[in-house]
């Protein structure tokens, strides 16, 4: 079973609307970490927002926000007023917590933002 | 530079030869990993060394595939007898802290095996 499911290859957004990035986990840790990264055509991975399980509250950073459904084991990303820029791909990952060992992250397949003016 | 650097950045080799992909991380960020991502997937985790100790290499497809960190700054993936299923992106990331610090990654290394 996949850990990380992204349900959506491609997304279209028209500039200065908001969007939400599906993203499904698989855990059985009670310790974990959701991360949000942006990959643009030059390839560099920029990480945008984490969360951890245990964080109360839903992560924001600037235009970019996290709806994390504990139950549902749902991480969406939502962007807010989207800007021509945010066209790329956009991966959901998580960090499994294992007692005395350091994780690493798995990946989503990833979805494709295209932003039209 | 500040952040990560990898070189080179595009690599073509013909199948059965051998590639070297050096990754130079964030100064002070004692974890490094390796991933490789291969055309229209996620990137998949292949090694993690904590300063110059490989502590997990179990993403590591085949004895082929060999990396290194000697002296905990620098890391080195070796590819032997290449095949054309390794052609991907080989992507580097650093973080300051192992499990829960940010990974900071490079533009990585796309491999063309012919």
């Amino acid at each position: 079973a996949q850990k990380i499911t992204q349900t959506q290859p491609g997304m279209f957004v028209q500039e200065k609307e908001a969007v939400t990035l599906d993203c499904t986990y698989d855990t059985s840790d009670q310790s974990y970490g959701l991360f949000w990264y942006k990959q643009p055509s030059s390839g560099e991975m920029i990480f945008l927002i984490y969360q951890g399980s245990y964080d109360e509250q839903n992560a924001t950073e600037g235009r970019y926000s996290l709806n994390f459904q504990k139950a549902r084991k749902s991480a969406n990303l939502v962007i807010s007023a989207s800007q021509l820029g945010d066209s790329a791909m956009y991966f959901c990952a998580m960090r499994e917590g294992r007692r005395g060992s350091q994780g690493n992250l798995i990946f989503g397949k990833g979805t494709k933002l295209s932003v039209k003016p | 530079g500040a952040g990560v650097s990898q070189s080179p950045r595009y690599k073509v080799a013909k199948r059965g030869q051998d590639v070297a992909l050096r990754c130079d991380p964030i100064s002070g960020h004692v974890s490094l990993f390796w991933y490789q991502q291969a055309l229209g997937q996620g990137p998949e985790f292949l090694t993690y060394f904590q300063n110059e100790a490989q502590l997990d290499k179990s993403g590591l497809p085949s004895d082929r595939f060999f990396a290194e960190r000697p002296e905990g700054s620098v890391s080195t993936l070796k590819i032997q007898r290449t095949q054309q299923e390794d052609s991907a992106v080989y992507l580097c990331a650093s973080s300051f802290r192992g499990l829960t610090g940010e990974l900071f990654f490079g533009e990585g290394s796309r491999l063309t095996v012919l």
